[in-house]
């Protein structure tokens, strides 16, 4: 039973539009949530977290909204390049769980020129 | 520092052999933890160490599946004996206190068919 959904197994957007990648959870207890990023042949690389306290958190292009109410956050990538083009996993962590992330199975996103 | 290094990067083997995976993780992170990626699945945990001792391995899938950690800069991944529905990319990733999850750093990965 997957408890942190990406249902958008891949998305395609055009360069200097916005990419929103979505994610949905499970278990109320996640207090914390993180974005990777992953290029082919290497591994996943830590992008952005929002801790439960908040509604938003912003890195630059990249901005992560949580909708607590809705188990729900959203990455949002503006403006898009074709250097973003990735697979996008979604992670959330329970309090004291230590480093217990639940991943996502990811989105690939495609940034064409 | 060299990040996270695993070897083999791609291994074949045939069902039933011992498949051996190993990490070096980055110097001076208390953390390592074992991840699986498939389509299917996704991206899984298997097993994390603190200061070298296993601290939740209820990712690991069965008794075929066994990591250890002799020393802060070596583990090992093992699955005796494999069997075709193993193959995947491992993961191994390092970590330290207190910014535990903000700072994963993954290797590579090691891409395994079993044939």
């Amino acid at each position: 039973d997957q408890q942190v959904k990406q249902n958008s197994p891949s998305l395609s957007v055009q360069e200097g539009r916005i990419s929103i990648l979505n994610c949905d959870y499970t278990n109320s207890m996640f207090d914390y949530f993180l974005w990777y990023k992953k290029y082919p042949a290497e591994g996943p690389t830590f992008l952005i977290s929002i801790s439960s306290i908040k509604d938003k958190n912003e890195d630059g292009r990249f901005t992560v909204f949580l909708n607590k109410s809705a188990k729900h956050l959203s990455l949002h990538i503006v403006p898009s390049q074709p250097g973003d083009s990735a697979v996008y996993f979604c992670a959330a962590s329970r309090g004291g769980s230590q480093g217990n992330l639940i991943f996502g199975k990811g989105t690939k996103l495609s940034v064409k020129p | 520092d060299a990040g996270v290094i695993q070897s083999p990067r791609h291994e074949v083997t045939e069902m039933g052999q011992e498949v051996t995976l190993r990490c070096k993780p980055i110097s001076g992170h208390d953390y390592l933890f074992w991840y699986r990626q498939t389509m299917m699945r996704g991206l899984e945990l298997l097993i994390y160490f603190n200061n070298n001792v296993p601290i939740d391995d209820s990712g690991m899938p069965e008794d075929r599946f066994s990591a250890k950690m002799p020393n802060a800069s070596f583990s090992t991944l093992k699955i005796q004996p494999s069997e075709p529905r193993d193959s995947a990319v491992y993961f191994c990733a390092s970590s330290f206190a207190p910014q535990v999850l903000k700072t994963q750093y993954f290797g590579p990965g090691t891409r395994l068919l079993v044939l």
